[in-house]
């Protein structure tokens, strides 16, 4: 099925540890990109691409960073996770300046003990 | 930078009424602004975009309006439904319309 698939759903971290969230599209959408949701917070956009090989922060990039080596993967790498680090991400990804809106991923819940 | 505030964190309607909503933003004239669902433990899911030119948009029970003099939209469901249920979300583009900045949402709970 065509989407956002994101991988995976659930994933607990002991402090110090790093981990990748995998992101993957099969729309061929030029633009993508990383949110957290928090209790009370809304969404929170972390880093984003407007295609391969380019890459920005977004409100909260810190303690986070990301890559797109290709069209389809926006992976984001938690370096040293952090129990402030807990939360629901979401990637989204979208046709370049499109009217279409972006597509949401189901979401990966991490927990940070 | 940009903000965007929605009106309320929560609104609770009955069933067949107007469920109107509000996003006004500030420090910002974007160029267009979309609504979103999002259903408990699920990804947003895109409803409308409407353009800074376009006073009003509807799609079957949704009608946006959008006004830029007063930085606002507004969001409304018509003859709402229990299914209707679930957290409305408003987003803006950013600066250089490369990535979208979202309002903390607005729960609605229609009864029956």
């Amino acid at each position: 099925n065509a989407g956002v698939t994101q991988t995976p759903k659930f994933q607990v971290l002991k402090t110090g540890q790093s981990m990748t969230l995998q992101c993957a599209q099969d729309m061929n959408h030029e633009y993508m990109s990383w949110y957290r949701q928090d209790p009370g917070m809304g969404l929170r956009l972390i880093h984003y691409s407007v295609g391969a090989g380019i890459t920005d922060q977004g409100e909260v990039p810190n303690g986070y960073n990301v890559s797109r080596s290709t069209t389809e993967d926006f992976p984001l790498r938690l370096l040293s996770a952090a129990p402030s680090q807990t939360s629901v991400y979401f990637c989204a990804s979208s046709p370049a300046r499109d009217s279409r809106g972006y597509t949401f991923g189901s979401g990966t819940r991490l927990t940070v003990v | 930078s940009q903000k965007i505030e929605q009106n309320s964190e929560a609104l609770n309607i009955q069933e067949g009424k107007t469920a109107t909503l509000t996003c006004n933003y500030t420090n910002y004239s974007p160029a267009y602004l979309q609504w979103y669902r999002q259903d408990p433990g699920r990804g947003p899911v895109f409803l409308l975009l409407i353009r800074e030119n376009e006073k009003e948009k509807r799609k079957e029970r949704l009608k946006v309006t959008f006004d830029t003099t007063l930085k606002q939209s507004l969001f409304h469901i018509t003859a709402s439904q229990p299914a209707d249920s679930a957290t409305y979300l408003c987003a803006l583009p950013n600066q250089a319309g490369t990535a979208l900045i979202f309002g903390k949402g607005t729960t609605l709970s229609v009864s029956s």
